[in-house]
């Protein structure tokens, strides 16, 4: 069965410095693709990242980055320079294709706070 | 264009009534997605549309749940006889055909369902 395992339920960090969210998942698809998603107290789900399973670079988007480990199945959000405008659920999900939809899903989720 | 939009953005109900829901999505995505989150857990697929065909549905998707997107525009979410159970944040997300774009959903801020 598809899973994605988020195994950190909160992370504290300084603001500025630099924070990895773990991320694993479990897929039996040989094409797959994997999001991170940003979720404000507002509730809105932002888009991050996405990395797709024969890419190989890891991806990048201005401050943040995934660390792409395709045979250990993981697939952890690295954010650079954290900001105090960074706080908020961070989710993990992956994608598989079920007639040409994209359905995602979902881990459980990080909450990350900034101390200023 | 202002993105995806739900409405309302919070209903109150009491057990046993009908609800309905509303999304528009963004107007040139032809793939349409409901999602459902309770507290503390990340999103779970729902359904999905391509254009007006209703192509997968989960089997979270009891008989009281219904959607529709009659013109391939927006889409409606009806949940009768409603149960504390069905208390959560009801999310919708669009999407482009991964042939023409990438795989990135855009979510809408969602409807937050209470049943009393």
């Amino acid at each position: 069965a598809q899973k994605i395992t988020q195994t950190q339920p909160g992370m504290f960090v300084q603001e500025k410095e630099a924070v990895t969210l773990d991320c694993t998942y479990d897929t039996s698809d040989q094409s797959y693709g994997l999001f991170w998603y940003k979720q404000p107290s507002s509730g809105e789900m932002i888009f991050l990242i996405y990395q797709g399973s024969y890419d190989e670079q890891n991806a990048t988007e201005g401050r943040y980055s995934l660390n792409f480990q395709k045979a250990r199945k993981s697939a952890n959000l690295v954010i650079s320079a954290s900001q105090l405008g960074d706080s908020a659920m961070y989710f993990c999900a992956m994608r598989r294709l079920i007639q040409g939809a994209q359905k995602l899903v979902f881990g459980q989720g990080t909450r990350l706070t900034i101390n200023p | 264009d202002t993105g995806v939009s739900q409405n309302p953005r919070h209903k109150i109900t009491k057990r046993g009534q009908n609800v309905t829901f509303r999304c528009d999505p963004i107007s040139e995505h032809n793939r349409l997605y409901w999602y459902r989150q309770t507290l503390g857990q990340g999103p779970e697929f729902l359904t999905y549309f391509q254009n007006e065909a209703q192509l997968e549905k989960s089997r979270l998707l009891s008989d009281r749940f219904s959607a529709e997107r009659p013109k391939g525009s927006f889409s409606t979410l009806e949940i009768q006889r409603t149960e504390q159970g069905d208390s959560a944040m009801y999310l919708c997300a669009s999407s482009l055909s991964p042939a023409v774009s990438s795989y990135e959903q855009y979510f809408g801020p969602g409807t937050r369902l209470t049943v009393t």
